[in-house]
């Protein structure tokens, strides 16, 4: 089974910042990354799939990256909206994991 | 726009079989360019895969998690949803369970409401 652990699990950071979350697969795998937002009792919302495609809808300021163990995602000009935890997820291989999370506060 | 509707109750006493229902919207649960798939998340916010189903021509259906072995997923095409069973339920059931859309493309990009379950006497 592929794990994913991502890291940090929380950080604080300024308006106008740049945030970096990473998540770190125990195998390799290609193409079957996603990035999910989720805000307190709302389901988790699609950013990025296949590693760095922006869904439809989602603000040019986030951007995905990365091959092999190594995903990350960044938030460019980081906005009060952004307030949310984030998770990676592969659907590369079943059962689908997903990281433990990252919660981003102002 | 596809919507996916999840219904169900909120609270299961231990040792009976929990049953969730996700109703599709825009889509059709037989579609051949989509799969479904149940997951939960824990109150300390992990998320868990449960399981999926699609339709090639064929039903396929797969389980995973720590759960696997008291899981049932199952279609129903006439109403055009799917369901999940938790059998033999316990505390450790307790947990916020979705209902998400996979297209062939891998974007998770449909989520049910969410439908909050807890496990006591």
């Amino acid at each position: 089974d592929i794990q994913m652990t991502q890291s940090p699990s929380s950080l604080s950071a300024a308006i106008g910042d740049r945030v970096t979350i990473t998540c770190r697969a125990s195998q390799r795998f290609s193409g079957y990354l996603n990035w999910f937002q989720q805000k307190p009792g709302k389901a988790p919302k699609l950013l990025i799939f296949s590693v760095s495609t922006l869904h439809i809808g989602v603000p040019s300021r986030f951007g995905g990256s990365g091959s092999g163990t190594d995903f990350s995602l960044t938030i460019n000009n980081l906005q009060p909206e952004d307030i949310a935890t984030y998770f990676c997820q592969q659907g590369y291989e079943a059962p689908f994991s997903f990281g433990g999370g990252t919660r981003v506060e102002i | 726009q596809v919507q996916l509707q999840q219904s169900g109750p909120r609270l299961v006493k231990p040792s009976q079989t929990l049953s969730l229902t996700c109703a599709i919207s825009g889509d059709s649960v037989s579609s051949q360019i989509a799969a479904w798939n149940w997951v939960r998340q824990s109150p300390s916010g992990g998320l868990e895969w449960l399981g999926r189903t699609y339709f090639r021509s064929k039903w396929y259906i797969y389980y995973g998690g720590s759960v696997q072995s008291r899981l049932v997923i199952s279609t129903d095409t006439s109403q055009n949803h799917l369901s999940l069973q938790v059998m033999s339920v316990t505390p450790e059931d307790t947990a916020i369970y979705f209902c998400a859309r996979e297209s062939t493309d891998g974007r998770w990009d449909y989520w049910g409401q969410g439908t909050p379950v807890t496990v006591s006497s």
